[in-house]
């Protein structure tokens, strides 16, 4: 069946480190995102992705960074100077087309120790 | 620009009692609608959608009709159950907005009891 994972499911980050968090798709999907999401909160869009090798900020895309070298793949990166991070993360995919809405991934939840 | 607005939660509510959850938006010509359910710990899951203006979008007993005379898509289920019990967000598609994004609402926990 296709479908979008995340891995890990748990990240531990010790101050200081980068991180990556990784998202797979098999959706034949063409636009990716990466969301944070804060206990209690909505969602917030870090970064995104229509096609491969281009990509663009969100709304609060600093101390984070991706890439986009595969159509299947946009994984993300939360550096040291993201003074924050603890957060759960979703990714998501959606196909070309304002009708079809997204398909999430089961998220990731990262925990600076 | 484009925006949705939920009602705020906590929501909590006794097993088999009626739920409504609003939802109304502000777009530019006809998006699409759509509601997610995030149960706890988990990514959100498509609940269910309605693409144009008098369309009912229907799933697990759940109801939403597409509004555009009040820009509306609320919620409705006729009797709840404590598996329902999860965040509820309602989210615009439009080929106006930047990149494809969907546009969310803040999401409105349900707490359903026994």
């Amino acid at each position: 069946d296709g479908g979008i994972t995340q891995s890990p499911k748990y990240l531990f980050r010790k101050e200081g480190q980068n991180v990556t968090l990784s998202c797979e798709q098999n959706l034949n999907h063409d636009a990716m995102y990466w969301y944070r999401q804060d206990p209690g909160q909505g969602l917030r869009l870090i970064y995104y992705s229509q096609i491969v090798n281009d990509f663009q900020k969100g709304d609060i895309a600093e101390g984070y960074s991706v890439s986009r070298e595969k159509k299947e793949s946009f994984p993300l990166t939360v550096t040291s100077a993201q003074k924050n991070p603890t957060a759960f993360y979703l990714c998501a995919s959606s196909a070309r087309g304002h009708d079809y809405g997204y398909t999430f991934g089961s998220g990731t939840r990262l925990t600076v120790v | 620009g484009n925006s949705v607005t939920q009602m705020e939660g906590p929501v909590t509510l006794s097993e088999e009692a009626f739920l409504t959850i609003n939802c109304t938006y502000t777009a530019t010509g006809y998006p699409s609608l759509f509601w997610y359910v995030q149960y706890p710990g988990e990514g959100l899951q498509l609940l269910l959608k309605a693409t144009k203006a008098d369309d009912k979008g229907s799933n697990k007993g759940f109801e939403a009709t597409y509004r555009k005379e009040t820009t509306s898509f609320h919620l409705e289920k006729g009797s709840v159950q404590v598996s329902d019990s999860a965040v509820y967000f309602c989210a615009l598609s439009s080929p106006y907005n930047q990149g494809g994004k969907l546009i969310f609402g803040q999401g409105t926990e349900l707490s359903v009891k026994p």
